[in-house]
């Protein structure tokens, strides 16, 4: 069936260390792609897009990179810090605009 | 701020009250959803509003009836809910109409508890 994970439910990073959460989907027909950021006691915050035609996309100290031939999904975050702390969500969009969403990687920054 | 509230943020009530969640958006968008939020499940799409008109039903009991009296307005009618139906209810919304890579925007959500 259609999903779309993330590889681990949690991530402990140290604080300026880069982080990388991971995303795999399995519908070959999404062509557009985001990670959210949620924080304790907020709803879902856009952080970065790409679509389907690109590999790679840089924001400020992030960075979504798209592998379509093993259908995975990725965000690095260069020199976390602690406001950096949340739950980070993929989702996947098929040409509609439903968006299908990740469980979510609960990343948390040691100081 | 992503300019889209949502009132109230908590609520509390027994399963024989009748409540409603409101969400506004100010961002120009014609599109509009409900999401529930249940710990350790991914976000359920609930319903879709594209240009005031109800797009997409997702099995959603009717116990939850939303309304979309212009594209800047939501609601959430409740009654008769049960417990499981606690949880944190998003508003989003979008550019809608073509739908192709349409970048959604949330609301802060309303924590509801079903006692």
């Amino acid at each position: 069936g259609e999903s779309v994970g993330l590889h681990l439910p949690t991530l402990s990073v140290q604080e300026g260390d880069n982080s990388i959460i991971n995303c795999a989907y399995s519908n070959s027909a999404s062509d557009y792609f985001i990670w959210y950021k949620q924080e304790s006691g907020k709803g879902p915050q856009f952080i970065i897009d790409i679509r389907s035609n690109m590999d790679k996309r840089q924001g400020q100290r992030v960075t979504v990179l798209l592998n379509k031939t093993v259908k995975h999904l990725s965000l690095q975050i260069a020199a976390t810090q602690p406001g950096d702390s949340a739950v980070y969500f993929c989702a996947e969009n098929k040409h509609d605009y439903k968006l299908s969403f990740g469980a979510g990687t609960t990343v948390t920054v040691r100081a | 701020e992503t300019g889209v509230t949502q009132t109230p943020r908590h609520l509390v009530m027994g399963m024989t009250n009748k409540k409603s969640l409101k969400c506004e958006q100010h961002l120009g968008h014609n599109a509009m959803y409900w999401y529930k939020q249940s710990a350790k499940k991914p976000l359920e799409l609930m319903f879709v509003y594209n240009f005031k008109e109800q797009t997409e039903n997702n099995s959603v009991p009717s116990r939850f009836s939303p309304e979309c009296p212009n594209s800047s307005h939501l609601f959430l009618h409740l009654h008769t809910l049960q417990p499981e139906d606690s949880a944190l209810y998003l508003c989003a919304s979008s550019q809608g109409a073509s739908g192709e890579g349409d970048t959604q925007y949330f609301g802060p959500g309303t924590r509801l508890t079903v006692l």
